[in-house]
């Protein structure tokens, strides 16, 4: 079954301790994305990544960090979380560019931070 | 500032009726737009696009309108069911860029 893999799912830590949410697709997708959403914001992106070892920052990277050491995982990485980092994230991949054709959704992961 | 706005955040539709989802953006050089919908504790599925060389797409029930000059688009599903229940968002991009730019989401809410 084709689908976008995010662990964990729900996840509550303290200020300044080092977190990392797992993201894996298993559809050979070049293009993925991470976005957090929050209420009336919509979804923001964060970062996204164009394949192997190429990433580029979305509209709020502030206090992430992504790898894309392979071409199905994309790890995202809080070194130092801070409460204004509790939200709902999700992962996504597409195969032909996440913003001109269907992009394909992780269930989501739950974080607050306190 | 939000470049993507979605004005409602609710919507309350009778079955069988149409619904009518509303988004407008200020972005002059957005020129690709997207619908997703969404379930409670699920992600994000995507559910219709049109580009700007376009006014209109149809895809069974649902269809998207763009005016360009109005910077306004609309999801209208007709007819509404139950299932269809859920969060809408819309999204743009510009240029064949693989940033996307989201609406804060309408809940609808298809009543029987």
């Amino acid at each position: 079954e084709a689908q976008v893999t995010q662990n964990p799912r729900y996840l509550i830590t303290v200020t300044g301790k080092k977190l990392t949410v797992t993201c894996s697709q298993n559809m050979n997708h070049e293009y993925m994305s991470w976005y957090r959403q929050d209420p009336g914001l919509g979804l923001r992106q964060i970062y996204y990544s164009m394949n192997v070892e190429v990433t580029d920052k979305g509209d709020v990277p502030e206090g992430y960090k992504v790898s894309r050491k392979e071409k199905r995982n994309f790890p995202l990485i809080l070194e130092s979380p801070s409460p204004n980092q509790t939200s709902l994230y999700f992962c996504a991949s597409g195969d032909r560019g996440l913003a001109r054709t269907e992009a394909f959704f992780g269930q989501g992961t739950r974080l607050t931070v306190v | 500032d939000q470049q993507v706005k979605q004005n409602s955040p609710s919507l309350s539709v009778q079955e069988g009726r149409i619904s009518i989802l509303n988004c407008d953006y200020t972005n002059s050089m957005f020129d690709y737009f997207l619908w997703y919908k969404k379930y409670p504790a699920e992600g994000p599925t995507f559910l219709i696009s049109i580009s700007s060389i376009k006014d209109k797409n149809e895809d069974g029930r649902f269809t998207v309108f763009l005016n360009k000059s109005a910077k306004h688009l609309s999801l209208h599903i007709v007819p509404s069911q139950p299932g269809d229940s859920a969060v809408y968002f819309c999204a743009a991009s510009e240029n064949a860029g693989n940033m996307l730019t989201f609406g804060g989401g309408t809940r609808l809410m298809v009543k029987p």
